[in-house]
């Protein structure tokens, strides 16, 4: 059983946006704002999407975006499209343990 | 080409040891921290073990504490994770990530492929 809860599965229509929530107890949130998102496409190594609750790496498009209130983060895909289609795992890093915590992942399928 | 690229699984008795390795190429290895990262069959991303640049500062999950030792060799642009004692809850892809930071290790902006560990009698 993973630290932090997601979904099992969201799906939308190419066009549409969708949002998936991770939610965890403050002992693996913790108060600083070190939360990543990961894409996972199936046989591939995972890509890192959000960094810091909010930024994205060099050459993420901008149709990612994360944000987080309290002890809940989310990820919100605008404009989905068919290479979205992939699992997606929340991970937070307290600072004070030093263990990365990962949520279950969340897959998505793009209809 | 900016890669990483791991090796060293197989299948192995419970009880057993194996060695993985991890081979980088094309940045400065020594200015990143490092993880293994390891994936259950039909399971999500479970975090093994971090070790920052120079291998001063090391943790593991609470899973494999005791059992695993993660190592680098700067020299040689290579990471290490020994496994010992190993139990059939460890069979999973691992994967070696490199970290944004060089004192840390999360934050992790490159993957390899993984290499399949395999725990049976």
């Amino acid at each position: 059983q993973s630290a932090l809860t997601q979904p099992a599965s969201v799906s939308g229509s190419p066009g549409q946006s969708i949002t998936i929530s991770c939610t965890g107890p403050s002992s693996v949130f913790g108060s600083y704002n070190l939360v990543s998102w990961y894409q996972h496409h199936p046989g591939k190594g995972p890509k890192l999407i959000i960094f810091e609750v909010s930024n994205r790496p060099s050459g993420v498009s901008s149709r990612f975006s994360g944000s987080k209130s309290g002890n809940s983060a989310s990820l919100t895909i605008s404009g989905l499209q068919a290479e979205d289609e992939a699992t997606y795992y929340c991970s937070s890093y307290t600072g004070t343990s030093t263990n990365i915590f990962f949520g279950g992942g969340t897959k998505l399928t793009v209809l | 080409e900016v890669q990483l690229v791991e090796s060293g699984g197989g299948v192995v008795r419970p009880g057993g040891s194996l060695r993985l390795s991890c081979a980088a190429s094309g940045f400065t290895f020594d200015d990143y921290g490092m993880s293994w990262v390891r994936q259950g069959p039909g399971k999500g991303l479970e975090w093994v073990s971090g070790i920052n640049w120079n291998g001063n500062n090391r943790a593991d999950a609470d899973s494999v504490k005791g059992r695993f030792t993660i190592s680098r060799d700067n020299a040689k642009n290579s990471l290490f994770l020994q496994l010992n004692s190993l139990r059939a809850e460890d069979t999973a892809l691992y994967y070696c990530a490199r970290s944004k930071f060089s004192s840390s290790w999360y934050y992790l902006d490159l993957w390899g492929q993984g290499t399949l560990v395999t725990v049976s009698s």
